[in-house]
């Protein structure tokens, strides 16, 4: 099992600032994935990076994808309270079928 | 195109009893996976199917079982239920295997 590993645990922030979460592993990864899961909902998928290096926008929220694959960030410029929610990573290895999931980040966006 | 269907949404068990779950993936999708998500342990791979064949399996034990069927809609099916069984159970579609995947709402099991 390929080990993600999300910081901060916990985050919470007030409307409008800036906040970034970090997802780490020591494997490297052939793609990563991004969700956003609300409670008692299942996680929605926000983005998939498969290129080292590279960088997607989806609104105010911003993934990066590490040169060597192996961690990924996501920033989220001017929060909002509808950005409240779990944000999990997920990655896929080289060699499984398996999607191994960190553990999340729980982001509270308070007005 | 309507989204990943999985019933019952809640459910109360009495250690001891088995459950069935079931999920209807997005029309197309032939590929499902299932996961169990407890506040400890985050989400959790239990196995993933394609074409009716268990491709991949977790690290859980035999009780947890599950299969697919020819219209790609899949159970798992969990026996002598634990208390520390109680979870959500979240279900993926996939077009195919190592595509990306949808999730539903999920099922929550609770074992009493």
């Amino acid at each position: 099992t390929q080990l993600l590993e999300q910081s901060p645990q916990f985050l919470s922030i007030q409307e409008g600032e800036n906040l970034t979460v970090y997802c780490n592993s020591s494997s490297v990864f052939s793609s990563l994935q991004w969700y956003r899961q609300e409670p008692g909902e299942g996680p929605v998928l926000l983005v998939t990076v498969v290129t080292g290096g590279e960088v997607k926008k989806l609104k105010r929220l911003t993934f990066q994808f590490g040169d060597a694959r192996k961690d990924s960030s996501l920033h989220i410029t001017a929060a909002q309270p509808g950005d409240t929610g779990l944000y999990l990573c997920a990655g896929r290895g080289n060699s499984g079928y398996a999607l191994n999931f960190g553990k999340g980040t729980s982001l509270l966006v308070t007005p | 195109k309507a989204g990943v269907t999985q019933t019952p949404r809640y459910l109360i068990k009495t250690r001891g009893q088995q459950v069935t779950l079931s999920c209807s993936p997005i029309s197309g999708h032939r590929s499902v996976s299932w996961y169990q998500q407890t506040p400890g342990q985050g989400l959790q791979f239990l196995f993933e199917y394609f074409s009716e064949t268990q491709r991949n399996k977790g690290n859980f034990p035999g009780r947890f079982s599950g299969r697919q069927f020819s219209n790609s809609r899949s159970e798992m099916n969990v026996s002598t239920l634990e208390l520390g069984d109680s979870a959500l159970y979240l279900c993926a579609s996939s077009l195919s295997l190592l595509y990306e995947q949808y999730f539903g709402p999920g099922t929550r099991l609770t074992v009493t």
